[in-house]
């Protein structure tokens, strides 16, 4: 089974702060995603890539960036934090777009 | 704009109960329709999914029904088990293009003993 390992679990951060958040997963699937989850809003996608070096935006990509480094490592990357990106973030990775989505534990990051 | 919509928002069903969740959709080019099961702590999870060429697909207690004209499909779990107690999220995607996966709010069940 494809694992997608989310670090670190929980987070806490100042406004202003910068913080970092890392995926790796070791099946070596192209596709891997970064995703909030908000009570009300379902999972909103907010990068993904689908390959080393590629980058692409999703549907609320203000105030992340992200990077793919590698096959197996994507992270994303909050350089202010607000409040309004306190959330449960997940990430995930699948083998083609329509294929079936792994996802992470999840990271729940609050910003105060 | 929410371009998948589930409702309800939150069900509770008996032991034993059929459980209907359902959904919609607005995007006519969304061709592949998965639902993802998540417990509490854990990450979503892919349950069962269906592409738009079939109106209907069955995994155990697990059915899709699929209607391509009304934009619709809903998720029955039959014989339902206090522990099919999760969220569920309805997914929709296009295979062309932009294939997104673009997930609903959820639906929450509680099924009780």
């Amino acid at each position: 089974e494809a694992a997608v390992t989310q670090s670190p679990r929980n987070k806490v951060t100042v406004t202003g702060g910068n913080v970092t958040l890392s995926c790796r997963q070791t099946n070596s699937h192209n596709y891997m995603y970064w995703y909030r989850q908000d009570t009300g809003h379902g999972l909103r996608l907010i990068h993904y890539s689908y390959g080393a070096g590629n980058l692409q935006i999703g549907d609320v990509p203000d105030g992340y960036k992200a990077t793919r480094t590698t096959q197996e490592d994507f992270f994303l990357l909050l350089e202010l934090a607000s409040p309004s990106q306190t959330s449960l973030y997940f990430c995930a990775s699948s083998e083609q777009g329509d294929t079936e989505v792994f996802f992470g534990k999840g990271t729940r990051l609050t910003v105060v | 704009q929410q371009q998948v919509r589930q409702s309800p928002q939150s069900l509770t069903v008996w032991e034993g109960e059929t459980a209907i969740l359902n959904c919609s959709y607005e995007d006519s080019t969304f061709n592949y329709f998965p639902w993802y099961q998540q417990f509490p702590g854990e990450g979503p999870a892919l349950l069962i999914s269906i592409r738009s060429v079939s109106d209907k697909k069955e995994d155990g207690r697990f059915t899709i029904f699929f209607n391509k004209r009304e934009k619709k499909l809903s998720l029955h779990i039959t014989d339902s088990q206090p522990g099919d107690s999760a969220t569920y999220f309805c997914a929709a995607s296009a295979s062309s293009g932009s294939w997104q996966l673009i997930f609903g709010s959820g639906t929450q069940l509680t099924v009780m003993p």
